[in-house]
């Protein structure tokens, strides 16, 4: 099982629609969970932080289920400006390496 | 305030020539990293360092070599360039404490012919 996995994609969605994306990891001793953005040829950049409880900012809903390893990420009202690849990122064992998906590519249509 | 800066920004090599990607960061950051990024690969640590002086290799560091000298630099040496390395290399930085959020420069693109 590799450590990350993510939805292959691409997702392909007119604006105003909900989006989710979902990821699971193997290592069961990951501490920190998080979704990052990167647009076309930029560099990644911290979405958002995912804790157990589950969080949200603005249209962005992120949920951790430590049982199953499964992250999730929600995205409502998509903008174009959501366009992007989106990365689920885990910590390993030692919690300042992040281990990366391979990203799931969403494009926000007109 | 800069944030994480990379040198250069392009590059091309011919197989078998040295080159040193530089990072810069002025965030005073204890944590730094070096990734590649290929096509279909996702990011891949290559080698890493978690204070001045100190360095340690991640999950594909045959082929480069890294050097942390000061804290605001971290190093990236391709001694034998090969095309296998021909990809994008992203430097990160990021807090002792900082719930892991790492910030990364924006990246160098090199080919090797």
């Amino acid at each position: 099982r590799k450590e990350v996995e993510q939805d292959p994609g691409p997702f392909n969605v007119p604006e105003g629609a909900t989006v989710a994306f979902n990821c699971t990891y193997s290592n069961s001793a990951s501490q920190s969970f998080f979704w990052y953005r990167q647009d076309c040829r930029k560099e990644p950049k911290l979405l958002m932080s995912v804790y157990s409880s589950g969080n949200e900012d603005g249209r962005f809903t992120a949920q951790l289920n430590r049982a199953s390893q499964y992250i999730s990420l929600l995205i409502r009202d998509s903008k174009l400006s959501d366009s992007a690849t989106y990365l689920c990122v885990v910590t390993g064992g030692s919690n300042y390496k992040l281990t990366f998906g391979k990203g799931t590519l969403l494009t926000v249509n007109p | 305030n800069a944030g994480v800066t990379q040198t250069p920004k392009f590059r091309v090599l011919k197989t078998g020539q040295s080159m040193t990607l530089l990072c810069a960061q002025d965030m005073n950051h204890e944590y730094m990293y070096w990734y590649r990024q290929d096509p279909g690969m996702g990011l891949r640590l290559i080698h890493y360092s978690v204070g001045e002086g100190t360095t340690a290799k991640g999950e594909v560091p045959d082929g480069y070599n890294v050097s942390r000298l000061k804290k605001q630099n971290f190093l990236l040496g391709l001694e034998s360039a090969a095309p296998s390395q021909t990809s994008v290399y992203f430097c990160a930085s990021s807090y002792l404490r900082g719930g892991n959020e790492q910030f990364f420069g924006p990246g160098t693109r090199l080919t090797v012919l």
